[in-house]
């Protein structure tokens, strides 16, 4: 089945220590990006990856650092946490960057203390 | 990328039509309308998308309006797990960052 796969789904932490939120794809998708939904914001692009080894900013990368070593996998990494960063955030793929349309993982709801 | 304008919700009675309109009067001749769903606890579902044609899916129709400032997702006869945000987003065809800009979106209340 083509899905995109988040881990881990639910997740509470305290601010500074360092995590990872996976997130991989089968659909050979050369596009990746990560979304953060807040209420009353919307969904807000972090980062983005065109292809393996190429990535780039979105609205609101502050915070967050991704990479791209595999065309399936693209890890947000949150080098230290903090309370605003508390969101629910979503992984996407597409095949193709100017008009594919994007599949959304299931999400990750990440809670700072 | 252009704005979009959408009723904060509607209702609909399940099995019966419903039309979800968009406005988007400052679209660019480049701009794909596209509409994307997000049910409860989920991630956001592509639904349609379209240039200047009307588009039919599985899931839904889209009708475009020859001036192409507002659109409109039919969905043919609404089922209770219809129940969900409707998002109506335009994408410029060379935004390199594929980002997709949400909306409030419609939140869609089905009755049964």
């Amino acid at each position: 089945e083509a899905q995109v796969t988040q881990n881990p789904r639910y997740l509470i932490t305290v601010t500074g220590k360092k995590l990872t939120v996976t997130c991989s794809q089968n659909m050979n998708h050369e596009y990746m990006s990560w979304y953060r939904q807040d209420p009353g914001l919307g969904l807000r692009q972090i980062y983005y990856s065109m292809n393996v080894e190429v990535t780039d900013k979105g609205d609101v990368p502050e915070g967050y650092k991704v990479s791209r070593k595999e065309k399936r996998n693209f890890p947000l990494i949150l080098e230290s946490p903090s309370p605003n960063q508390t969101s629910l955030y979503f992984c996407a793929s597409s095949s193709t960057v100017s008009t594919g349309t994007q599949y959304f993982g299931p999400g990750t709801r990440l809670t700072v203390l | 990328d252009a704005k979009t304008t959408q009723p904060n919700s509607m209702e609909s009675n399940e099995e019966e039509p419903v039309h979800l309109p968009c406005n988007h009067s400052t679209i660019s001749g480049t701009d794909y309308i596209h509409w994307y769903r997000q049910l409860p606890s989920q991630g956001p579902e592509y639904v349609i998308h379209g240039l200047t044609s009307n588009v039919n899916n599985r899931m839904a129709s889209l009708a475009i309006a020859e001036d192409r400032k507002s659109s409109t997702l039919i969905l043919h006869r609404a089922t209770l797990r219809d129940a969900a945000v409707y998002y109506c987003i335009l994408r410029d065809v060379y935004n390199a960052g594929n980002m997709l800009t949400f909306g409030g979106g419609t939140r869609l209340m089905v009755k049964p």
